[in-house]
């Protein structure tokens, strides 16, 4: 069965510091891998995806993600934090052959110091 | 105008009550969900449809029900709603000729079950 593990439910960084939100999934065929963030009172929004073309993946708001097929990783990392970025982010596995099903992590709620 | 909207945005309602979570898209997308999101446990999916005629349970379906008035319309019922249910609802839609599937999201209704 497909599953995604989100390390840390809480992260907390200084504001211009590196952040790093860890994602590992299982799956038995090659997935699709999202982002997702979710600021407060607000619905989900796609960060950046990873579709089987490069592994570095650049997103939104000055996000990347790299794809681990070896480590079956897809950590988020941006290098420098802003206080907007503080908000709950959110790692999902696709499987192309299930249709548009999302199986979605525990969740990693970022906050950022000034 | 948001491209998917759900109402109400807030309910609250007592043990033993019915009560209907409504979500509209104007995206044209054939594919429709319902997510639960609890604290600690990310979304969790409810029920799916792939067309109109097309409904199908998803992981914790245990208690509601759906209808698929319309493409563009997909309702989420609680036929007896219990305190358990208290939760955040999100409707989301995706485009099933997008290879992807990339999944968006309505802005959510809370409900709190009393």
């Amino acid at each position: 069965a497909q599953s995604v593990t989100q390390l840390g439910s809480h992260v907390s960084v200084s504001e211009g510091a590196l952040v790093l939100l860890r994602c590992n999934y299982s799956s038995s065929v090659p997935p699709y891998l999202f982002w997702y963030v979710q600021y407060p009172n607000q619905g989900l929004q796609l960060l950046l995806k990873y579709t089987s073309a490069a592994t570095l993946v650049k997103g939104i708001n000055g996000f990347e993600a790299e794809f681990k097929k070896s480590e079956t990783s897809f950590h988020l990392t941006k290098p420098s934090a802003h206080m907007r970025d503080a908000a709950e982010y959110f790692c999902a596995v696709s499987l192309g052959n299930q249709g548009g099903k999302l199986i979605f992590g525990q969740g990693t709620e970022l906050s950022v110091k000034p | 105008d948001a491209d998917v909207t759900q109402t109400p945005r807030n309910r609250i309602t007592k043990t033993g009550k019915r009560i209907m979570l409504e979500c509209s898209q104007t995206k044209g997308h054939d594919r429709m969900y319902w997510y639960r999101q609890d604290p600690g446990l990310g979304l969790r999916l409810i029920y799916y449809s792939f067309d109109v005629k097309d409904i199908n349970k998803g992981e914790i379906s245990d208690g509601y029900s759906v209808s698929r008035q319309a493409q563009a319309k997909f309702s989420l019922s609680l036929e007896s709603a219990i305190p358990n249910q208290t939760a955040l609802y999100f409707c989301a839609t995706s485009d099933r000729t997008e290879g992807s599937e990339t999944q968006y999201f309505g802005p959510g209704t809370r409900l709190l079950v009393l």
